[in-house]
């Protein structure tokens, strides 16, 4: 079966680096994904690897090691606008995604 | 531009009593999906479609049905509610060449007593 964990929740200062992990386990792969979430929101699309390594894109880069079941999202300059949940899914052999629960990331002044 | 509107945004409902839920897209996409969004857990999928008069089953669609008779619009029904159908329900849209880019709506909160 599949299985995606992410820790539940993660506290961060302004204007510091965070790094939220996300691994996962799956029979097939066919990317993996970061969504953006604002309480009482919507998702919103961050970042899609299917390849190893790290793809970046302003202050969010998001890295990928498949042979490890294993991503990250790194978030760089943190602003208090950052204060949201960020989801993890995975595309599995047949084109469905599935979600983590997500980590809930508090910035303090 | 819209994006993909939902509504209602809130509904409460009695034990056994239906709704429908209704979802509109204005960005010409080929997919739409119905999930649904519980405490401590990932976002499940009800349903799906990969086009106008196609829908599918996903991992959550016991209690729920789906229309998709135009291709702007998902509709989803509950047609005898239960208290474990209290969440969260969002509707979501792809273009079909990048499916894993999906467009949300604003989510509907859903409680049935």
């Amino acid at each position: 079966g599949q299985n995606i964990d992410q820790p539940t929740e993660m506290t961060a200062t302004e204007g510091a680096i965070v790094q939220i992990n996300c691994t996962y386990q799956t029979s097939g792969f066919n990317g993996l994904f970061w969504y953006q979430q604002h309480a009482g929101e919507a998702p919103t699309f961050l970042s899609y690897n299917v390849l190893d390594g790290l793809e970046e894109k302003g202050r969010f880069s998001s890295f990928l090691s498949r042979s490890k079941g294993y991503s990250y999202l790194l978030l760089k300059e943190l602003q208090m606008k950052d204060s949201a949940s960020y989801l993890c899914a995975l595309m599995d052999s047949n084109y469905q995604l599935i979600w983590g629960a997500g980590t809930k990331l508090i910035i303090k002044p | 531009n819209a994006g993909v509107t939902q509504t209602p945004k809130f509904r409460v409902l009695k034990t056994g009593q239906s709704m429908t839920l209704l979802c509109a897209q204005d960005m010409n996409h080929e997919y739409m999906y119905w999930y649904r969004q519980d405490p401590g857990m990932g976002l499940r999928l009800i349903h799906y479609s990969v086009g106008e008069g196609t829908t599918a089953k996903g991992e959550v669609p016991d209690g729920y049905n789906v229309s998709r008779l135009k291709k702007q619009n998902f509709l989803l029904g509950l047609e005898s509610a239960a208290p474990s159908q209290t969440s969260v329900y969002f509707c979501a849209s792809s273009h079909g060449e990048e499916a894993e880019k999906l467009f949300f709506g604003s989510g509907t909160q859903l409680s049935v007593l």
